[in-house]
């Protein structure tokens, strides 16, 4: 069993839609995670991170994480077809090291006019 | 202005042959990685550098030997090139260690096809 495990998709929807993407894990230690989003050819970027549990905002994007079910969700509000890419799920633990981050294998996203 | 620039962007190369990926970056950043992406997405860590120092070492065939001549640059020769070598590799760059709010910043990859 992977340590994070995330739905490859792909996921296909109308633009103006609210797309939800999530990833699970095993490893109750993490407590640093991510949402980095890699378009076709490119690298990936970082979207999103938060510390522990809660929700963070930013603009159409909301983290969302919950330790005791060992989840994490990242809402896409009013999507636009510009955020069609590969949404990848990364999470770290300090006894690993905050900077060694474990990658789920991506969501690929796409969001039609 | 590119901030994580890697060198090839395309590699393709006979199995056995050696070969070397070259990056940089730009920001000032005094910790550097080299991840592995195969076919199916997956991204792995495979080593980290902290000011020239070797930080992280996964599991990884020992035929890959990362190099870094400073703090702004991590190289990564890999010998005897076998076929499962084929993949992208990224190159990306954060500052300080341990910290839990010093993003990754990723180059754009190096896609290594072995024939």
């Amino acid at each position: 069993q992977k340590e994070v495990e995330q739905d490859p998709g792909p996921l296909s929807v109308p633009e103006g839609a609210i797309v939800s993407l999530n990833c699970t894990y095993s490893n109750s230690a993490f407590q640093y995670f991510m949402w980095y989003r890699q378009y076709s050819r490119k690298g990936p970027e970082l979207l999103m991170y938060t510390y522990s549990s809660g929700n963070k905002e930013d603009g159409r994007f909301t983290a969302q994480v919950d330790k005791s079910s060992k989840y994490i969700s990242l809402f896409i509000r009013d999507s636009q077809p510009s955020d069609s890419a590969t949404y990848l799920c990364a999470m770290s633990n300090p006894d690993g090291g905050y900077n060694k981050l474990i990658f789920g294998a991506g969501t690929r996203l796409a969001v039609h006019p | 202005d590119t901030a994580v620039s890697q060198t090839p962007k395309y590699l393709v190369t006979q199995m056995g042959n050696d070969k070397s990926i070259k990056c940089e970056q730009n920001l000032g950043h005094d910790t550097m990685y080299w991840y592995k992406q195969d076919s199916k997405k997956f991204l792995k860590i495979m080593f980290s550098y902290n000011n020239k120092e070797l930080i992280i070492n996964e599991t990884v065939p020992n035929r890959f030997s990362p190099k870094s001549p400073d703090k702004a640059h991590l190289n990564l020769h890999i010998n005897s090139l076998e076929l499962g070598d084929s993949a992208v590799y990224f190159c990306a760059s954060s500052q300080g260690i341990g910290t839990a709010n010093q993003p990754q910043h990723f180059g754009d990859g190096t896609r290594l096809s072995i024939l």
